[in-house]
């Protein structure tokens, strides 16, 4: 089956700075990579996501690439705030199969300080 | 709200006890998730069920059990067979054979 490693497990910036999460998956049949974004005791919440037809995707300050490749995905952040202090999960799926299902790397606790 | 509810919020059980935690979606959406998430681990599929009546394990669906009896609902029952239940329980829905896109506020069970 599928398994999400992540990295790193704790990352701390200066505001301002720009952070990087990756991924790396081990099914090339997988082919949906969305991130979340999990405040302290609260919901994830999906940030942004890309599928395996496009190798970078971006929204404002966050831009996800994807390389096929050597199955591995990233999150960038640029101009890092305060406000984006949280757990990031990236996940992995394969859309269209019969499960739907998403695996989960273990998440990166991204710390800005101001 | 993201139109999916979890009650309660904060859940207490006794050891041999089993307690069924709620979870309710007005989105139309006709997949349901449950997720477990420990401290420091990404999260993990319990169950999860694309239409009414049917339902499939995850990965960890051993101490659990589910029903899907209305398009609307997927509670959880979390058994006494369940050794380490003490957990934040998030429950999740998307449209048919998509990945799960909007979870719920979140159940955090503690065993006493």
């Amino acid at each position: 089956g599928e398994n999400v490693e992540q990295h790193p497990s704790t990352l701390s910036v200066q505001e301002g700075d720009s952070a990087v999460i990756k991924c790396t998956y081990s099914d090339s049949a997988s082919n949906y990579f969305p991130w979340y974004k999990q405040e302290l005791g609260k919901r994830p919440q999906l940030i942004i996501d890309i599928r395996s037809n496009v190798g970078e995707k971006k929204d404002q300050r966050i831009a996800v690439t994807l390389n096929k490749t050597a199955k591995h995905f990233s999150l960038h952040i640029t101009e890092t705030q305060p406000e984006d202090s949280a757990v990031y999960f990236c996940a992995a799926s394969t859309v269209g199969g019969s499960q739907g299902n998403l695996i989960f790397g273990k998440g990166t606790k991204l710390s800005v300080k101001p | 709200d993201g139109g999916i509810t979890q009650s309660p919020k904060y859940l207490f059980r006794k050891e041999g006890q089993n307690v069924t935690l709620s979870c309710e979606q007005n989105l139309n959406h006709d997949a349901m998730y449950w997720y477990r998430q420990d401290p420091g681990q990404g999260l993990r599929l319990i169950y999860y069920s694309q239409i009414v009546n049917d339902f499939q394990k995850g990965d960890i669906a051993e101490g659990y059990s589910v029903s899907r009896e209305k398009k609307e609902s997927f509670p959880l029952t979390v058994t006494s067979a369940q050794k380490n239940p003490t957990a934040f329980y998030l429950c999740a829905s998307s449209n048919s054979r998509s990945p799960p896109t909007f979870f719920g506020p979140g159940t955090r069970l503690t065993v006493l």
